[in-house]
Parts: C-alpha cells; sequence; structure tokens
C-alpha cells in the first residue's frame, strides 16, 4: 500500500536553529514528491516538487532534497514566520486518479524568538 | 492572479443536512480535485475532475458527489451530514491531472 510517513510529528526550534523534517514514502515507482507549507486554519501552500533521487531545490531559508526512500525538508536559521505545518505527499503509483495525492500527518514546526 | 477561490469561508450544519461546497480554479487550470482535512491529519483525497468528466474517487462514501461545469468551477456535494463530516474541506486546481495541485483557502464545515 502506498504510504507517507513524516517525522517529527512536532518539533521546536530556537530562532536561527538549523533542522531537518523527515519524509519517508513506500510508492511502487515515485512520479514526484511535493512538499506544502500550511499554516493553521489555510489551504496548504505550494513549495516543492521533486522527481528523482539527488534531486534539490531551494528557497529562502528551506532545501528539500530527495533520495529514493525518502525526502527531507532542511530549514536554515529559520524565523519565527518559518512556524506552520509542513506537509509531504506522493501520488499513488497504481489505481485511482494518477492525480490523487497521498498525504503525510505533516510535521508542525514552531519557532521561537 | 487570483488563486483558488472557495466558498463559502465557513458553514454549520446539522446532522441528516445537505451541504454544497463550491470552487474555482486558477484561471487556466482545467482539473480540479477535493480533499476532506479532519484535525492534526493530512488530506484525504475525495474526487479530481478534468475537462467535466470525474478522473478518480477516494475512499468516501456514495454520500459525497462533485462535478464540474463548463467553466471549470466545480462543487462538492454531502448528503445526510454525519458529525464525522465536521473538517476543512479543500480544493485545489491544476493545469492537467497529474500537474502540481494549488490549494484554495478551503471551507471549514461544522456538522452539529
Amino acid at each position: 500500500e502506498d504510504q507517507v510517513t513524516q517525522s517529527p510529528e512536532a518539533l521546536r526550534l530556537q530562532e536561527g536553529e538549523s533542522s531537518s523534517l523527515n519524509c519517508s514514502y513506500t510508492v511502487s515507482g515515485l512520479r514526484g514528491l511535493f512538499w506544502y507549507r500550511q499554516d493553521p486554519g489555510k489551504g496548504p501552500e505550494f513549495l516543492f516538487t521533486l522527481y528523482s533521487a539527488g534531486e534539490e531545490k531551494e528557497k529562502e531559508r528551506l532545501k528539500a532534497t530527495l533520495t529514493k526512500k525518502e525526502s527531507f525538508l532542511h530549514i536554515t536559521a529559520p524565523k519565527p514566520e518559518d512556524s506552520a505545518t509542513y506537509l509531504c505527499a506522493v501520488p499513488p503509483f497504481y489505481g485511482g486518479s494518477q492525480g490523487n495525492l497521498i498525504f503525510g500527518k505533516g510535521t508542525k514546526l514552531s519557532v521561537k524568538p | 492572479d487570483a488563486g483558488v477561490t472557495q466558498s463559502p469561508t465557513h458553514l454549520i450544519k446539522t446532522r441528516g443536512q445537505q451541504v454544497t461546497l463550491r470552487c474555482s480554479p486558477i484561471s487556466g487550470h482545467k482539473s480540479v480535485s477535493w480533499y476532506q482535512q479532519v484535525l492534526g491529519q493530512g488530506p484525504q483525497f475525495i474526487f479530481q475532475y478534468y475537462e467535466k468528466e470525474e478522473r478518480g474517487r477516494g475512499n468516501f462514501p456514495d454520500r459525497f458527489s462533485a462535478r464540474q461545469f463548463p467553466n471549470y468551477s466545480s462543487e462538492l456535494n454531502v448528503n445526510a451530514l454525519l458529525l464525522g463530516d465536521s473538517a476543512l474541506y479543500l480544493c485545489a486546481s491544476s493545469l492537467g491531472v497529474t500537474d502540481t495541485q494549488y490549494f484554495g483557502p478551503g471551507t471549514r464545515l461544522t456538522v452539529l
């Protein structure tokens, strides 16, 4: 069964304290891995798409990397405004809609000043 | 450019009632997907429509239905509401079926 697992569930950082969020996935064939940011009560905001192992993408203080089994979202010198829930998602390989996304439960990041 | 819009923002219903949620995609996007997100969980796929045709359905009961209009906007209908239907309902649009999905702000449904 296609599955996405994110860890940790919650992460508390001090401003400027760098860290990484993990997303492990089990799909028969990866057709893309998506990272989203979600603020409380709002819709997810698209951050990155990664397609192949070794690929990296950056945006401000965020860098996403991909291996054959997992993806990492590295946060460098975070600021309080980076506080949000970060969601990882993959499309299923077999069955159903090829446009469906399977989401993990997310990592809730809190950055204290 | 306008993003995905959803209406209403919030909705309160009682058990057994019916509800219709609306979504307008980003201009030029032909695919709309619906997701349900309960507190503390990631979004769960309900439907995807492309060019007015259903292209996928998640593991939801037949009380859930949807349609897409010629202008690519979409409606999600839920009949015979249950307490467990209380959630944030998200609409996402994309250019095509497998392209990056962009989400709207969601509709918060509370069933009493």
